[in-house]
């Protein structure tokens, strides 16, 4: 059993398109990141929380403590969002990894 | 540019010989976190340093080990490799605090090492 899974794993949409990547875990964690690798295999931190809402752009993470579960969406999506995105939750001394869901955007 | 570097980029050697990856961490930032990602294992997280001492041991095989330097850059020494050793290693860093509570990690470039 994963301690993180993500949903779904690949995602072709046009762009314009709504997005919506979730994130559900089974551990205990106090934050839950999401992170996107770009093609050329960067990997750079979208979003660090822990509890509501956060946004940034045309990006927004939302988390469910109590529920253990993590959305985050891409409004307005744009061929450059192309990517993978992970979500990680850390738990004690280790960090549990998604998947992955890699993301096409087609113009 | 996260401010994190990596070196090398690209390393190529044989089974049984033994690396190192270098990281520098963004100035200032006292934590340094090494990560492995490989095509059939994902993401996985290697062992985590604050302020020169061992603060958080993920997956580390003991082939590995690690430490964090008193002017704050890390190297990652892999040995006896493996074919299976072949991934991207990334570092990265963030502020740091005593508590150990969570932090935005920024990511170097990563290094990537093929065992031939």
């Amino acid at each position: 059993k994963n301690e993180v899974e993500q949903s779904p794993q690949n995602l072709t949409a046009q762009e314009g398109e709504f997005i919506t990547i979730n994130c559900s875990y089974s551990v205990g964690i106090s934050a839950l990141h999401w992170l996107q690798q770009h093609p050329g295999g960067g990997i750079v931190s979208l979003f660090m929380l822990s509890s509501g809402k956060k946004k940034h752009g045309r990006l927004i993470a939302t988390i469910n403590i109590q529920e253990k579960h993590s959305s985050l969406h891409i409004t307005a999506s744009h061929p450059r969002d192309s990517a993978v995105y992970i979500c990680a939750a850390p738990t004690g001394n280790q960090f549990y990894f998604g998947t992955g869901t890699s993301l096409t955007v087609i113009p | 540019d996260s401010g994190v570097t990596q070196t090398p980029k690209h390393l190529i050697t044989a089974t049984g010989q033994r690396v190192t990856l270098r990281c520098s961490p963004r100035s200032g930032d006292l934590s340094v976190y090494w990560y492995q990602q490989s095509l059939d294992q994902g993401l996985q997280f290697l062992i985590q340093y604050y302020n020169g001492e061992e603060r958080a041991k993920g997956n580390i095989l003991e082939r590995f080990s690690a430490q964090q330097f008193p002017d704050l850059h890390s190297e990652l020494n892999l040995s006896s490799l493996e074919l299976g050793d072949s991934a991207l290693y990334f570092c990265a860093s963030s502020v740091g605090n005593r508590r150990g509570d969570q932090e935005t990690q920024y990511f170097g470039p990563g290094t990537r090492l093929l065992v031939l």
